[in-house]
């Protein structure tokens, strides 16, 4: 199955810094990263859509500033939080797209990230 | 509408009973259901999925159910095992809106009770 890892898996920052997750696809390439918050015992919500070479497409409600996404690659996609504050503390997923009619999206471990 | 409703929001099962989730949505151009378990502090992993041209597919003690008239579809755990103790989470896409984000329902906490 697609494999899609995410680095570090836990982060712990004190508040003002930035924090940058990776997202990678390691046995596919993916055209289309989805990053997503999740709160305990809440559904998955949206953040962004990263498209490899173009500008994120933003949920309505996410700030962009502070929400920084980068596809560089078919197989990589950052999401930075800048000058993050401990309500930015959540579980951070993204998942990879494979190229192919079925729009199947394989999800990576997550990323806790807490901020003090 | 884009919503998928899920529900029970959580279900207690008997070790070897049936689990049975359901979900329910209102957008007929939805052309891609998948299912997803996630245990906790994981990330979710994708179970199995169904197109609309069929209306049951299996695999292992994985069932989906799907009802087009109904705008419907349900996920069976067969022989359902403690181990198969986890949140689980369907979704809806369809490749013409925003290109095929996922819509997810609630989330069902399934605890199989040995």
């Amino acid at each position: 199955g697609a494999v899609v890892s995410q680095h570090p898996s836990r982060v712990i920052c004190k508040s003002g810094t930035s924090v940058k997750i990776e997202c990678r696809s390691l046995d596919f390439q993916a055209t289309t990263m989805f990053w997503y918050r999740q709160f305990p015992k809440q559904s998955l919500m949206l953040m962004a859509t990263s498209n490899e070479g173009s500008k994120a497409t933003y949920e309505q409600g996410v700030e962009k500033d502070k929400f920084l996404i980068n596809h560089a690659s078919l197989t990589l996609s950052t999401l930075t939080v800048t000058s993050a504050h401990p309500e930015d503390s959540s579980f951070y997923i993204c998942s990879a797209r494979v190229r192919g009619p079925y729009n199947e999206q394989f999800f990576g471990p997550g990323t806790r990230l807490t901020v003090l | 509408q884009q919503q998928v409703k899920q529900s029970p929001q959580s279900l207690i099962v008997q070790k070897g009973g049936i689990s049975i989730i359901n979900c329910a949505y209102e957008n007929t151009a939805f052309d891609y259901f998948p299912w997803y378990q996630q245990f906790p502090g994981k990330g979710p992993a994708l179970l199995i999925a169904i197109r609309p041209d069929v209306s049951e597919k299996k695999e292992g003690r994985f069932t989906i159910s799907f009802n087009k008239s109904a705008k419907q579809f349900s996920l069976h755990i067969m022989d359902s095992q403690p181990g198969d103790s986890a949140t689980y989470f369907c979704a809806a896409s369809t490749e013409g809106y925003q290109g095929g984000k996922l819509i997810f329902g609630q989330g069902t906490e399934l605890s199989v009770k040995p």
